[in-house]
């Protein structure tokens, strides 16, 4: 049973352009929701969070947008650089829960 | 400096063997976790400690287990190896907010395990 959905394996933006990687949920429950990234033989690490009381949160280059009503999160990079290519999680939680992370999607910045 | 790290980064091993896992945190931070990333690249959590205690067991096989000497350590051990234990496994730690679980986890570089 997949709580958190990242329905795109992979997906390949031009440099400079907007990246957009998706995310749907299924747990009404969920209230906060993070974007972590990955590259290859390393950890995911932490980019951006967003709680559900907010429906969009920024940090430089990266924004996460959320719309409750469809269970559904996106994170937007622009514009794109070649470190951004990487592999993304979608990760949500409840509070005093443990975090479900998605599938991944990975991201091929193209020059 | 590292901040979360694990040895060894690769594990081979037969069917049967006992292997152990190591993994130190040098954040000061109270939680830490250990992940497991399949085949199919989902990470699912398996265990989570809160200063030495364990506050998350996710049906996990009793052959896994987890011993946290200190809050800034949690390894794990995993008896009578099977195939399907391959996997990558990741340790990650946190700062405890909001009841039991944080959720900006700092994540280790993984662990290779590949059972023969």
């Amino acid at each position: 049973d997949q709580q958190v959905k990242q329905n795109s394996p992979s997906l390949s933006v031009q440099e400079g352009r907007i990246s957009i990687l998706n995310c749907d949920y299924t747990n009404s429950m969920f209230d906060y929701f993070l974007w972590y990234k990955k590259y290859p033989a390393e950890g995911p690490t932490f980019l951006i969070s967003i709680s559900s009381i907010k429906d969009k949160n920024e940090d430089g280059r990266f924004t996460v947008f959320l719309n409750k009503s469809a269970k559904h999160l996106s994170l937007h990079i622009v514009p794109s650089q070649p470190g951004d290519s990487a592999v993304y999680f979608c990760a949500a939680s409840a509070e005093g829960d443990k975090i479900i992370f998605g599938k991944g999607t990975r991201l091929h910045i193209l020059p | 400096d590292t901040a979360v790290s694990q040895t060894p980064k690769y594990l081979v091993t037969q069917m049967g063997n006992d292997k152990s896992i190591k993994c130190e945190q040098n954040l000061g931070h109270d939680t830490m976790y250990w992940y497991k990333q399949d085949s199919k690249k989902f990470l699912k959590i398996m265990f989570s400690y809160n200063n030495k205690e364990l506050i998350i067991n996710e049906t996990v096989p009793n052959r896994f287990s987890p011993k946290s000497p200190d809050k800034a350590h949690l390894n794990l051990h995993i008896n009578s190896l099977e195939l399907g234990d391959s996997a990558v496994y990741f340790c990650a730690s946190s700062l405890a907010v909001r009841g039991l679980s944080s959720y900006e986890q700092y994540f280790g570089p993984g662990t290779r395990l590949t059972v023969t």
